[in-house]
């Protein structure tokens, strides 16, 4: 099966901004694999913040957005809050068998 | 509320099989793809199974592929993994989860542990 790689930590200050990808060993992540982004904190079960690329659900804050970037699937994170500290996943699809990268941990500094 | 609630983990020697439930609510579970996913102790997370919408195709990882089984009674709303010959690498968080191929991925439940150790 495919491994999806992210990068293993990144550290942004309050207020600021990040870009977190998310890259296929396959070639280019499309749209076509439908990436995910979801968000797991510490001892919580994880939860879903970006469907489809881009798409954000209902409880998914404005400061998340999602993004197809230089062949990788992206997450952009503007104006980060102290709450945001968290691990991060990707998870793309393979025409139904689906792959997580292995988490990027963001610390909020 | 859509709600999601596993239950049938525990403590089982390697060899071993156990039945995961997960009992779904607050929506029309029958029309909807259903996955699980797990996590061991310290990892990430790691796709385990899934059916597709309509419950027409179900999809294994290789990790599990020929040992866990899928299945669903939509007449109660439940979706099930079975689990046998398990190995101390299967030992993980077991989360079900609401999406998959064919529907978007959204609502978590709160996992159940599995321990596979003699």
């Amino acid at each position: 099966q495919a491994v999806v790689t992210q990068e293993p930590s990144l550290t942004v200050s309050p207020g600021g901004t990040v870009t977190l990808t998310c890259g296929s060993s396959t070639g280019a992540v499309t749209s076509g694999h439908y990436p995910y982004w979801l968000q797991q904190k510490p001892g919580q079960a994880p939860r879903t913040l970006i469907y489809d690329t881009s798409n954000r659900h209902s409880w998914t804050p404005a400061r998340f957005s999602g993004s197809l970037l230089g062949g990788k699937a992206a997450l952009t994170l503007s104006g980060a809050q102290p709450e945001d500290e968290a691990e991060y996943y990707c998870l793309v699809s393979y025409s139904g068998i689906w792959v997580f990268g292995g988490g990027t941990k963001l610390t909020v500094l | 509320e859509v709600q999601l609630v596993e239950s049938g983990g525990g403590l089982v020697q390697p060899g071993g099989s156990l039945r995961l439930s997960c009992a779904a609510s607050g929506f029309t579970f029958s029309t909807y793809a259903m996955t699980w996913v797990r996590q061991a102790p310290g990892k990430g997370l790691e796709w385990v199974s899934g059916f597709s919408r309509g419950g027409t195709s179900t999809y294994y990882a290789d990790s599990v592929k020929g040992r866990f089984t899928i299945s669903r009674d939509n007449s109660k709303n439940t979706l099930f993994l079975q689990m046998n010959s398990l190995r101390a690498d299967d030992t993980a968080i077991y989360y079900c989860l609401k999406g998959g191929w064919g529907s978007t991925f959204d609502i978590w439940g709160q996992g159940t542990m599995v321990t596979v150790s003699s």
